[in-house]
């Protein structure tokens, strides 16, 4: 079965202790990119990858960092967590080749609090 | 960056016709999208519309797109409860295959 998949689903720590959310798909996609969605603000991107070794900042990139060192993964990493990083955040996959629609394909979601 | 903005919440009655609309900026975006949130699930993507396009019908779904007013709408026929969730539009930018999200529309069908 197609599907992204990120780990935690809920997660709740405290002001900076570092954490890692991870995030892996199985469509052999190049394209993969995290978002944070909040109340009247909608999605928001914060980092996104082309390929392998390839990333770029997203909109809000602040706070977090990525790596894509293999295809199928693209970890989110919270060196220092601030309760402002308090969100829901997904994860999605999509191929950049072809004509379109490049329909893009979201995880479950990760609902982080930080105290 | 460019702004797609939308209404924030719609309420419409079971059998009533839902229109949500959205406004974005880019004037060369070659793919607008609809996707459809479910409570406590991620975004599936519900329907797209090429650029070249004004209208795509699909089933009860009908998505109406103007490029002089950058107006994009989703028409949902005979609305069910199971429509209720939250509807974002986007818009991808071919250029920079970038796609930017709209702040979605809340749609609760009242039985």
């Amino acid at each position: 079965e197609a599907q992204v998949t990120q780990n935690p689903r809920y997660l709740i720590t405290v002001t900076g202790k570092k954490l890692t959310v991870t995030c892996s798909q199985n469509m052999n996609h190049e394209y993969m990119s995290w978002y944070r969605q909040d109340p009247g603000l909608g999605l928001r991107q914060i980092y996104y990858s082309m390929n392998v070794e390839v990333t770029d900042k997203g909109d809000v990139p602040e706070g977090y960092k990525v790596s894509r060192k293999e295809k199928r993964n693209f970890p989110l990493i919270l060196e220092s967590p601030s309760p402002n990083q308090t969100s829901l955040y997904f994860c999605a996959s999509r191929s950049i080749t072809g004509q379109g629609p490049y329909e893009q394909y979201f995880g479950p979601g990760t609902r982080l609090t930080v105290t | 960056g460019e702004d797609v903005e939308q209404s924030l919440f719609l309420s419409v009655r079971e059998g009533d016709s839902s229109v949500i609309n959205c406004t974005y900026t880019d004037s060369s975006s070659t793919y607008l999208y609809w996707y459809k949130q479910e409570p406590g699930a991620g975004l599936q993507l519900l329907t797209y519309i090429f650029s070249n396009m004004d209208m795509k019908q699909d089933q009860r779904l009908t998505v109406l797109l103007n490029k002089k007013d950058k107006h994009l709408s989703l028409r949902i026929a005979d609305t069910q409860t199971g429509d209720s969730a939250i509807y974002f539009c986007a818009e991808h930018s071919g250029g920079y295959q970038k796609v930017t999200f709209g702040t979605g529309t809340k749609l609760q069908v009242i039985p």
